[in-house]
């Protein structure tokens, strides 16, 4: 029952370093999400997938990239890391039809 | 714009009590309404998920109710448990790709 699996579930950046947080899930969704989540402000999205090949920008892309590399597959990139974007990620998967959500464990990322 | 509220943020009850947790939010034209769970240093586990049809739904101690017209949910826990311990976070979508979170309610069960 892997579900969503993130990587990796911790990392420390120094600011300017870049990295890329991998995500895939095994239940055959069409949509995938990207969220950041942080103290008192809830669940924010970075960007949203639709289907393989489509991206979209959320409510705060800037400083991220995202590829949907397959069906299975959705990484976030952070090209030059800022202590902001110190936080706990989440990929999600949506099931078609009903709307459930489904989310990895997280990844923690500190940027110094 | 649709914005999800839950209230209290913060929640403390002895074990055995039966509770609920409130999520209420503004635009009542919504597809679904999922309940999560999510303990310390972890991810969201989807607990109860209601279709906008639905008035309720149950999973064992769990039962969910849905007022679209009141834009109120109820998450109930029967007979709590310290392993009920942990933040519940409600999301609701109308059926486009975007999910509104709740804040949470951060739940302690004591022994």
């Amino acid at each position: 029952n892997a579900g969503v699996t993130q990587t990796p579930k911790f990392q420390v950046l120094k600011t300017g370093q870049s990295m890329t947080l991998q995500c895939a899930q095994d239940m055959n969704h069409n949509s995938m999400y990207w969220y950041r989540q942080d103290p008192g402000m809830g669940l924010r999205l970075i960007y949203y997938s639709a289907s393989e090949g489509t991206t979209d920008k959320g409510e705060v892309p800037n400083g991220y990239n995202v590829s949907r590399l397959n069906k299975r597959e959705f990484s976030l990139r952070l090209e030059s890391a800022a202590p902001s974007q110190t936080s706990v990620y989440f990929c999600a998967s949506r099931r078609y039809g009903t709307g459930e959500l489904f989310f990895g464990e997280g990844s923690r990322l500190t940027v110094l | 714009k649709q914005e999800v509220t839950q209230i209290p943020a913060a929640l403390s009850v002895p074990e055995g009590e039966n509770l609920v947790l409130n999520c209420s939010f503004t635009d009542s034209a919504i597809y679904n309404l999922q309940w999560f769970r999510q303990d310390p240093g972890k991810g969201l586990t989807s607990l109860l998920l209601i279709q906008s049809s639905q008035r309720e739904q149950t999973s064992g101690r769990l039962n969910a109710s849905l007022d679209k017209s009141s834009g109120r949910s109820t998450l109930y826990i029967a007979a709590s448990q310290p392993g009920d311990s942990a933040t519940y976070l409600c999301a609701v979508t109308s059926g486009t790709y975007k999910y509104i979170f709740g804040t949470g309610t951060r739940l302690k069960v004591l022994a």
